[in-house]
């Protein structure tokens, strides 16, 4: 069965910094995309970036200050902030990519909420 | 920039009603359109990819169709489980574009 369990909700103040995780399990995690969606409270979906596992190839959208990383051998990406604002207060998911040469996310993560606040 | 749009912003059917949602690209996506279920309260569930293919799971009730810049998401319908907002998505040389969304709820 493909999982993607995330890390669990964080708080933190303005100008701090925070790495969140995403762990694959139950398919080959090195050949699918995994991406990062953001949902601001009541709002809508953002796609944030995608990094492929088995060589770290990374796209980002340019709406987002973020850094996105994985380490292959432990099944498990990052999303990382260096200086966090209120506006980042968000739900963020993992999202994984139906394959290569396909447009879709099949599989999310159960997400990890981010409150940023003084 | 591809922009999504998505109509109506919501709406309100009794169950067994048939309900569709729009959703229009600002230029030719051919059938690179994505259609996703979020509960109150969860993750967002794929339902339909490629504009008209259910994913594995999901009842048939539910289907797409569309190409081009229109496409259109409906309920056969309507059941109480799917109260949700229903997000359209494009995809586009690694760019993700999501729909504002369409919230549904039972009348």
């Amino acid at each position: 069965e493909v999982q993607l369990v995330q890390s669990g909700a964080e708080v933190r103040k303005p100008g701090e910094s925070l790495k969140i995780s995403c762990k694959g399990s139950g398919y080959k995690f090195s050949s699918y995309w995994i991406g990062w969606v953001r949902q601001m409270p009541g709002k809508g979906l953002e796609w944030m970036g995608i990094i492929y596992p088995g060589d770290s190839d990374t796209t980002y959208s340019p709406s987002f200050q973020v850094t996105i990383s994985a380490d292959k051998s432990i099944t498990t990406v990052y999303l990382q902030w260096s200086s966090l604002t209120a506006s980042d207060t968000a739900m963020y998911y993992c999202v994984r990519l139906g394959g290569s040469y396909q447009g879709y996310f099949d599989y999310w993560g159960q997400g990890t909420l981010v409150t940023v606040s003084s | 920039d591809i922009q999504m749009t998505q109509s109506p912003s919501s709406l309100s059917a009794s169950v067994g009603d048939r309900v569709s949602i729009t959703c229009q690209a600002s230029q030719d996506i051919s059938k690179n359109l994505n259609w996703y279920q979020q509960k109150p309260g969860k993750a967002p569930k794929l339902l339909i990819y490629d504009a008209s293919n259910l994913e594995i799971g999901v009842p048939s009730r539910f289907s797409g169709s569309g190409s081009v810049t229109d496409f259109t998401f409906t309920i056969s319908s309507l059941q109480p489980e799917d109260v949700a907002t229903y997000y359209c998505q494009h995809y586009d040389n690694f760019i993700f574009t999501f729909g504002p969304g369409t919230k549904v709820d039972i009348k």
